[in-house]
């Protein structure tokens, strides 16, 4: 079955200081990963994504991942928080299936970024 | 690049309305998408299209209704509306549902039943 957890609601961090946001999944095959970031009032846009190339993948605005399959872990990170990186923030697992894709959605992290 | 458009952004309904959520895309994707995102519960698939006269059913289904008769456009119809369907609606697209590119997403539209 597939599955996708974001362990943190919310995570608070100082700006300058490292971001850490946390996703496991459970997928039958290989999956895709995905991170999406939505600030407030917008749409979601695509940070970055996994496809079974290399494990380290980077992203826009600083953001990376590394996708961990002994551990099923898909953890987005960044050495140095900005203000503007105040958003939510989803985690996502594809999977293949009949005709195409199956896809699902994280229920989101809430990054807030001190001053 | 106008991406994926919704209209409108915002719409108040009173319980038992109908109503149309509009979305277009300008980059000749195949696969479009409508997802309903509700506090703590990510984003659900309500419908989906792989092409023009062509679409089937996602995760929550029940009371809206889709038809893709363009490419550019899949609307999304609320035939009755309920406080239940009160929500952020997001269409999203893709090249094709076969490829797995991401999706590029609308800016929403915020729905209030009451």
């Amino acid at each position: 079955a597939q599955s996708v957890t974001q362990l943190d609601s919310h995570v608070s961090v100082s700006e300058g200081t490292p971001v850490l946001l946390r996703c496991n999944y459970s997928s039958s095959y290989s999956p895709s990963l995905f991170w999406y970031v939505q600030h407030p009032n917008k749409g979601l846009q695509l940070l970055l994504k996994y496809t079974s190339a290399a494990t380290l993948v980077k992203g826009i605005n600083g953001f990376e991942a590394e996708f961990k399959k002994s551990e099923t872990s898909f953890h987005l990170t960044k050495p140095s928080a900005h203000m503007s990186d105040a958003a939510e923030y989803f985690c996502v697992v594809s999977d293949r299936s009949t005709g195409g894709f199956k896809t699902i959605f994280g229920a989101g992290t809430r990054l807030f970024v001190k001053a | 690049n106008a991406g994926v458009t919704q209209t409108p952004k915002f719409q108040v309904l009173k319980t038992g309305q109908s109503m149309t959520l509009q979305c277009a895309q300008d980059m000749n994707h195949e696969y479009m998408s409508w997802y309903r995102q509700d506090p703590g519960m990510g984003l659900r698939l309500i419908h989906y299209s792989v092409g023009a006269g062509i679409t089937d059913q996602g995760e929550v289904p029940n009371g809206y209704n889709v038809s893709r008769s363009t490419t550019e456009d899949f609307p999304l119809r609320l035939l009755s509306a309920a406080p239940s369907q009160t929500s952020v609606y997001f269409c999203a697209s893709s090249p094709r549902r076969t490829d797995n590119y991401g999706y590029t997403f609308g800016s929403g539209t915020r729905l209030t039943v009451v």
